[in-house]
């Protein structure tokens, strides 16, 4: 079974320029979540969506940060314009959704260091 | 709202001794916990979870934990520690929302170090 793939694995970029985020999810898994994890902290949830709906973004800074899965498969996190606190490891996850409490697989992740 | 709390930053531990990483949760209803380990440059892997049933939950790489409720503690533990099992180790609750789905908090990391 192949995990979760995600893309670019390292970037750099300056501040206030865009930087975009893809991730694919295990086959049959219809919850996704993008997790941010600053250097020292734990994972920070984002986003998750459960097919293509949002279920969950309170913690998703709206004014520069976007995502969507538009065919509840794939996804792409972007964040427009990028400041010096968006450095850290973007994580995508994903999960079976139901009523039981199913562990979550994680991708390698993307370092993000914005200079 | 759910959460958990790791209280040591590091844990080292001699190989071959026994281990325990500490998380205790704070929950209203059944608590739903998990343990993920992160080794260097990688994405977290899962190793055990509790849901319900017997209080000690058997995981992967020879890991267990000891589920606690008067406690409300959720230690991870193994008998005898590794060189290879220093890395970043993860407590999280499962926290539903008003939506009726659920999302997943994780604790701060303990990092967990094996000295040969």
């Amino acid at each position: 079974e192949a995990g979760v793939a995600q893309s670019p694995r390292y970037k750099i970029i300056e501040k206030r320029q865009s930087v975009a985020f893809w991730c694919n999810p295990i086959s049959g898994h219809a919850t996704l979540y993008w997790y941010q994890q600053i250097l020292g902290q734990g994972p920070k949830l984002l986003i998750q969506f459960q097919n293509n709906g949002v279920v969950d973004d309170s913690q998703l800074p709206k004014d520069r940060f976007s995502a969507e899965r538009l065919k509840g498969v794939d996804s792409t996190l972007k964040i427009q314009p990028a400041k010096l606190e968006d450095s850290a490891v973007y994580l995508c996850a994903s999960s079976l959704v139901g009523q039981r409490p199913y562990e979550q697989y994680f991708g390698p992740g993307t370092r993000l260091t914005v200079t | 709202a759910q959460s958990v709390a790791q209280p040591e930053d590091q844990v080292n531990v001699a190989e071959g001794n026994p281990l325990t990483v500490k998380c205790t949760y704070s929950v209203s209803g059944n608590p739903y916990l998990f343990w993920y380990v992160q080794y260097p440059n990688r994405g977290l892997q899962f190793l055990l979870k509790y849901i319900t049933g017997d209080n000690l939950v058997k995981g992967s790489y020879g890991f267990e934990a000891e589920f606690n409720k008067s406690q409300t503690s959720f230690h991870l533990k193994k008998p005898a520690a590794l060189v290879s099992d220093s890395a970043l180790y993860f407590c999280a609750v499962r926290d539903m929302l008003t939506s009726g789905t659920y999302k997943y908090i994780f604790g701060t990391g303990t990092r967990l170090k094996v000295l040969a």
